[in-house]
């Protein structure tokens, strides 16, 4: 089945302790994105990937980072998490951008 | 920059009921235009696409035409029902920019 798996689902944390969100797709899509949703203010990218090595950064990048070492992968990492992250977030994959992005279920982050 | 502005929700109708849900954009050059669907407690669903002026996507009963000379793109369904209950998205890219979206319009239906 074509899909974006995220992981893990759910996470709590505390603040300041490193932590990764995986983002795998089996559909050999070229672009890769990371989103997060919050209540009033919709969805708002963090950080793209257009191919293997080629990231940049979207409107909400600070306190994240990415890494595209290869095309199915495409890791979302929080070096020092704060409460202020404490959102829902969605990775999601495409052929390319006119064709439409799928996203993959979504991680519930809370950092305490 | 480019941008996309929905109708604040939530719209409450009842089963059967004719939707619209308003989408315009702002954008520099020539976008592509995307209705998504979120279910509660799922991703986002691509539901319809256009890729250029006049052209109109459909799915699932729903529809939305690109109207390059009102620089909109507003959803409609002839008769909804309690399954379409969920938060829709409306969104632009342009180039090689990635996905612009609206802040969502929450659709409630009732029996």
């Amino acid at each position: 089945e074509a899909q974006v798996t995220q992981n893990p689902r759910y996470l709590i944390t505390v603040t300041g302790k490193k932590l990764t969100v995986t983002c795998s797709q089996n559909m050999n899509h070229e672009y890769m994105s990371w989103y997060r949703q919050d209540p009033g203010l919709g969805l708002r990218q963090i950080y793209y990937s257009m191919n293997v090595e080629v990231t940049d950064k979207g409107d909400v990048p600070e306190g994240y980072k990415v890494s595209r070492k290869e095309k199915r992968n495409f890791p979302l990492i929080l070096e020092s998490p704060s409460p202020n992250q404490t959102s829902l977030y969605f990775c999601a994959s495409s052929p390319d951008q006119n064709y439409g992005y799928t996203f993959g279920s979504g991680t519930r982050l809370t950092v305490v | 920059g480019n941008s996309v502005t929905q109708m604040e929700g939530p719209v409450t109708l009842s089963e059967e009921a004719f939707l619209t849900i308003n989408c315009t954009y702002t954008a520099t050059g020539y976008p592509s235009l995307f209705w998504y669907v979120q279910y509660p407690g799922e991703g986002l669903q691509l539901l319809l696409k256009a890729t250029k002026a006049d052209d109109k996507g459909s799915n699932k009963g729903f529809e939305a035409t690109y109207r390059k000379e009102t620089t909109s793109f507003h959803l409609e369904k002839g008769s909804v029902q309690v399954s379409d209950s969920a938060v829709y998205f409306c969104a632009l890219t342009v180039g090689y920019s990635t996905l612009t979206f609206g802040k969502g319009t929450m659709l409630l239906v009732s029996p």
